[in-house]
């Protein structure tokens, strides 16, 4: 079965940080392209970023919003995705999903149950 | 960044109608462009990709058509299962970005 189970979500203060994880199972990790979507409570979907495939440069790409807070790696000798915040806003809190991108139009047909990640004094 | 303008931002419905939401994006994204339906507290699922290729497994009723600009996605006979909030995104260059999404509330 293709899953994808965040962790690592919590409390944290203004200007901290925090790494959350995301470990895929059932399918060829070191191929796939991964991305991390955010969603605000009560609000829409928002992209995070992207890491590409090592095969395909490994290179990231990162929404406005967290571009220079945010660094999203992989490790796929453990098929484990992370995203490192830093410099955390309050406007950061929201649910933390891990997605894989696939198809032509890399769309995310597989997402995590989401961590929950609230930015607060 | 390129936008993505979904319309309306809600609707209400009753089963049997036939819905459509538009999703315009502020350049041409091609057919770089899929459809997510979300339910309250749930994954978004993927239901369509390339603006008109249906996912395995998602109803006929759905269909979605465009290209450049101007996109939408059609339920032809809505289903009591069929409320929810609807996503259009590009993944035509990053930053990929979302619609702001369309509620489907029960009329």
């Amino acid at each position: 079965e293709v899953q994808l189970v965040e962790s690592g979500g919590g409390l944290v203060k203004p200007g901290g940080s925090l790494r959350l994880s995301c470990a895929a199972s059932g399918f060829t990790f070191n191929h796939a392209w991964m991305s991390w979507v955010r969603q605000a409570p009560g609000k829409g979907l928002e992209w995070v970023g992207r890491i590409k495939s090592k095969t395909s440069g490994g290179t990231t790409d990162y929404a406005t919003p967290v571009k220079g807070r945010f660094i999203i790696s992989r490790d796929d000798s453990k098929n484990t995705l992370y995203l490192q915040m830093n410099s955390l806003k309050t406007e950061d809190t929201a649910v933390y999903s891990c997605t894989w991108a696939t198809g032509t139009t890399l769309a995310f047909e597989i997402w995590g149950q989401g961590t929950m990640v609230t930015v607060s004094s | 960044d390129i936008q993505m303008t979904q319309s309306p931002s809600s609707l209400s419905a009753s089963v049997g109608d036939r819905v459509t939401i538009t999703c315009r994006a502020s350049q041409s994204i091609t057919i770089y462009l899929n459809w997510y339906q979300q339910k309250l507290g749930k994954a978004p699922k993927l239901l369509i990709s390339a603006a008109s290729s249906l996912q395995n497994g998602v109803p006929s009723r759905f269909s979605g058509s465009g290209s450049g600009t101007d996109f939408t996605l059609t339920i032809s006979s809505l289903q009591p299962e069929d409320f929810a909030t609807y996503y259009c995104q590009q993944t035509y260059s990053t930053p990929w970005t979302f619609g702001q999404g369309t509620k489907v509330e029960i009329k």
